[in-house]
């Protein structure tokens, strides 16, 4: 079993729907967890960062962490075609490296 | 503003043959890291660079040699190159705290016949 899992899709939505992605883990010691956008033919960018349990938000992108339950999702609101990509989830354990473990990666098609 | 470059983008090898694959950052990051990237795997870790000098196994190192010429480029050596090594292979690099981010390369896409 893999450190962390992600459902690979693909998801297809119509455009204005929100959008819910979600990654387990079974690693207890991860506390940085990430999301990283990678659009086709082209290296992941990260898009959220939260550190231990709760939520942040930035713009249509809320990030949510459940460290009881290792559990991490992202909800993408108001979805565009632009936000068409492949959402990665990508987990740390250690504080002083940047060392990264990261899910399968789900593809995202938003239709106009 | 370059960031972290990868030559080449695209690299076809017979079974056996060898190559290296070439990064470089211009941020001044102490840590790089190389990642394959493979269908329904995501990015998995092959080797990283903490620092200068030192280099430490990731999640999938069988295959593969890494060098770090010095604190800009990280180098990744393919010695006899099989099919199961065809993949994207992603350079990047990050400031080596966990709470920052990592900058990734374009890739470069190997394919081993």
């Amino acid at each position: 079993q893999k450190e962390v899992e992600q459902d690979p899709g693909p998801l297809s939505v119509p455009e204005g729907a929100i959008v819910s992605l979600n990654c387990t883990y079974s690693n207890s010691a991860f506390q940085y967890f990430m999301w990283y956008r990678q659009y086709s033919r082209k290296g992941p960018e990260l898009l959220m960062y939260t550190y231990s349990s709760g939520n942040k938000e930035d713009g249509r992108f809320t990030a949510q962490v459940d460290k009881s339950s290792k559990y991490i999702s992202l909800f993408i609101r108001d979805s565009q075609p632009s936000d068409s990509a492949t959402y990665l989830c990508a987990m740390s354990a250690s504080s002083n490296t940047g060392k990264l473990i990261f899910g399968q990666g789900t593809t995202l098609q938003v239709k106009p | 503003n370059a960031g972290v470059t990868q030559t080449p983008k695209f690299q076809v090898l017979k079974t056996g043959q060898s190559m290296t694959l070439q990064c470089a950052q211009d941020m001044n990051h102490n840590s790089m890291y190389w990642y394959r990237q493979d269908p329904g795997m995501g990015l998995r870790l092959i080797y990283y660079s903490a620092s200068e000098g030192t280099t430490d196994k990731g999640e999938v190192p069988n295959g593969y040699n890494v060098s770090r010429l010095n604190k800009r480029e990280f180098s990744l050596r393919l010695e006899s190159a099989a099919p199961s090594q065809t993949s994207v292979y992603f350079c990047a690099s990050s400031v080596d705290r966990a709470d920052t981010e990592a900058f990734f390369g374009q890739g470069t896409r190997l394919t081993v016949v």
